[in-house]
């Protein structure tokens, strides 16, 4: 069954040090979305990437963080300074479709010291 | 701001009950609505998306009363395995590609 792989499982940098969250979306997924949840909250929309573009960003997704698709599989996420409140659970979905199904990779884990 | 409310619980069932959880969504131009679950530390996991009429997946019924905002989820013949954190979670409305989710309801299901 196809699935959404992130990497790493667990990242732990400095505050002020830049990070760079990796995904690889199911293959013929047109729409990607990074999501966090940090420990003990609710799980909270960052962003959603459609044909080439940001569709869609939250209050969290400030100019601290974008998004690329640098070629046809993988999908980033850069948090250019990271403070201690981005420690948390980042997990990156696809879908066919934009506001329906989304399907989530296993997560990776930040930590800001 | 566009919430979804639930039941934190946790509810703690013997294996073999049937228990349901509740859902309630504030925004009204939400059109997608969806049960996940999440075992601890992992990703939500999508168990069904919630339709009008009303759906079925084996133990799992869901439910949507749209005129109310308001999901159910009833699970019948618990197993030890659907221990989990059940998440409602909604579309952000029309034209929104966001998905809402609710802080969850743990379930624990004792042997």
């Amino acid at each position: 069954e196809p699935e959404v792989t992130q990497t790493p499982s667990h990242q732990v940098t400095q505050m002020g040090q830049e990070v760079i969250l990796r995904c690889v979306p199911i293959s013929n997924h047109l729409y990607f979305y990074w999501y966090r949840q940090i420990l003990g909250q609710k799980v909270e929309f960052l962003v959603s990437f459609y044909n080439n573009e940001i569709s869609e960003k939250s209050e969290i997704f400030d100019d601290q963080f974008s998004v690329e698709r640098p070629d046809g599989s993988n999908f980033t996420l850069k948090i250019r300074s990271t403070k201690l409140e981005d420690s948390a659970m980042y997990f990156c979905a696809s879908g066919r479709q934009g506001g329906t199904e989304a399907f989530f990779g296993q997560g990776t884990r930040l930590t800001v010291v | 701001r566009k919430e979804v409310e639930q039941d934190p619980g946790p509810f703690n069932v013997p294996e073999g009950a049937t228990v349901a959880f509740n859902c309630t969504y504030s925004n009204s131009a939400s059109q997608s609505f969806f049960w996940y679950r999440q075992d601890c530390r992992k990703e939500p996991k999508l168990l069904m998306s919630v339709y009008s009429s009303g759906n079925e997946d084996g133990r799992f019924t869901a439910q949507l009363n749209r005129a109310s905002q308001y999901i159910s989820l009833l699970i019948r013949d618990s197993k030890l395995s659907d221990s989990a954190t059940y998440l409602c979670v909604v579309n952000a409305g029309a034209g929104s590609y966001q998905l809402t989710f609710g802080k969850g309801t743990k379930l624990s299901v004792i042997p």
